[in-house]
């Protein structure tokens, strides 16, 4: 089965660290998207890629950075100048199928 | 650039009656794609209906029907019948022939019992 998965499901930051986050998709699609969801709000665009080895900054992109190596994977760091990182994370990749991972929630200790 | 504005941040209904969500979008593409999605608690993006901007008929899913008028640019995903599970966020969402997503705001849709 095609999809989208999104490691780990949560995720706890202590302060001044960097963590990781997982993306990783089967459907041989071009395009990943990382998206920023805040209590009651729509999704904000963190970061976008097109293709491998290209990505590009979408609306809120301080404080986060990304790697799009392989076409499967696109894992986004939330580095420590992001000061407000607790929300909900959601990966996608547009295309057939379902193109939704099902997110990651960042909680700060 | 393209644009997708949701107009309503709430919306109540009573159940099993009819709520039309509204959405519109601006484009100067031809060839694009709208959905609505469908967000409930546990925050998962559910795919509620697709639209391809080349089909003038209009999408339907058992309940769940849209009004697509191109020219003005209106994309209303209309949900008959309300159960108490469709109480959830509601996205209605723009692509490009590039896989482009553009998202609006959302609206809140309560069941009121």
């Amino acid at each position: 089965d095609g999809g989208i998965t999104q490691s780990p499901k949560y995720l706890f930051r202590k302060e001044g660290q960097n963590v990781t986050l997982s993306c990783e998709q089967n459907l041989n699609h071009d395009a990943m998207y990382w998206y920023r969801q805040d209590p009651g709000q729509g999704l904000r665009l963190i970061y976008y890629s097109q293709i491998v080895n290209d990505f590009q900054k979408g609306d809120i992109a301080e404080g986060y950075s990304v790697s799009r190596e392989k076409k499967e994977s696109f894992p986004l760091t939330v580095t420590s100048a992001q000061k407000n990182p607790t929300a909900f994370y959601l990966c996608a990749s547009p295309g057939q199928g379902k193109p939704f991972g099902p997110g990651t929630r960042l909680l700060v200790l | 650039a393209q644009t997708v504005t949701q107009s309503q941040p709430e919306m109540s209904v009573q159940e099993a009656e009819t709520v039309t969500l509204s959405c519109t979008y601006d484009t100067s593409e031809s060839d694009y794609y709208l959905f609505w999605y469908k967000q409930p608690p546990s925050r998962q993006m559910i795919l509620v209906i697709r639209q391809e901007a080349y089909k003038q008929q209009n999408a339907t899913e058992n309940r769940f029907s849209v009004n697509f008028q191109k020219a003005a640019k209106s994309f209303s995903l209309k949900i008959s019948d309300s159960q108490l599970g469709d109480a959830a966020m509601y996205f209605c969402a723009y692509m490009d022939s590039n896989y482009q997503l553009i998202w609006g705001a959302g609206t809140k849709l309560i069941i009121k019992p």
